[in-house]
């Protein structure tokens, strides 16, 4: 069965610098989002992304944050200027359409020290 | 806005027990409602879904109905086993105004004993 991938599975990073987390989405999916969870809260939206461009995007999802879809095949999430508080596992979705449920990837753990 | 909450855990539970871990919303407007599973060290897997009032999603054993009048999505099964064990995450998708990010609950530990 075709599955979400992320690399890599843990990334270490020191405060305020930039990283990329990278995500491969099913192939015939059209809709990519990326949500994160902070250890011990819930999982939380940040952004949706159809046809070359947000869609969506939640109140956590600032300036400081960018996807793109560079090529046919990756889907990425990058922090310009990391935070200690953005540590958290970053989790990449896909979908094929919208009455289909999201289909997502292991997560990548992202700490910033 | 849109939210979910869930029972706090860990819920423990002996083999072969009956499970329920229970899930509430409030929404404006009609969502679908999700329950997606967390095995350690993996991703969010979709467990079953229930798009309009009065649907039973099922899965594997597990069962959960989509009631309005509550505005609950509780999550069944009959006989757990170990292999249950897992974090399990009710959602809901708000289906108005061009959103389609989802909306998770804290989650739910089960731990399951042989």
């Amino acid at each position: 069965e075709p599955e979400v991938t992320q690399t890599p599975s843990h990334q270490v990073t020191q405060m305020g610098q930039e990283v990329i987390l990278r995500c491969v989405p099913i192939s015939n999916h059209l809709y990519f989002y990326w949500y994160r969870q902070i250890l011990g809260q819930k999982v939380e939206f940040l952004v949706s992304f159809y046809n070359n461009e947000i869609s969506e995007k939640s109140e956590i999802f600032d300036d400081q944050f960018s996807v793109e879809r560079p090529d046919g095949s990756n889907f990425t999430l990058k922090i310009r200027s990391t935070k200690l508080e953005d540590s958290a596992m970053y989790f990449c979705a896909s979908r094929v359409r919208t009455n289909q449920p999201q289909h997502f990837g292991d997560g990548t753990r992202l700490s910033i020290l | 806005g849109n939210s979910v909450t869930q029972m706090e855990g860990p819920v423990t539970l002996s083999e072969e027990a009956f499970l329920t871990i229970n899930c509430t919303y409030t929404a404006t407007g009609y969502p679908s409602l999700f329950w997606y599973v967390q095995y350690p060290g993996e991703g969010l897997q979709l467990l079953l879904k229930a798009t309009k009032a009065d649907d039973k999603g099922s899965n594997k054993g597990f069962e959960a109905t989509y009631r309005k009048e509550t505005t609950s999505f509780h999550l069944e099964k009959g006989s757990v086993q170990v292999s249950d064990s897992a974090v399990y995450f009710c959602a809901l998708l708000y289906s108005g105004g061009g959103a389609d990010g989802l909306t998770f609950g804290k989650g739910t530990h089960l731990i399951i004993q042989p």
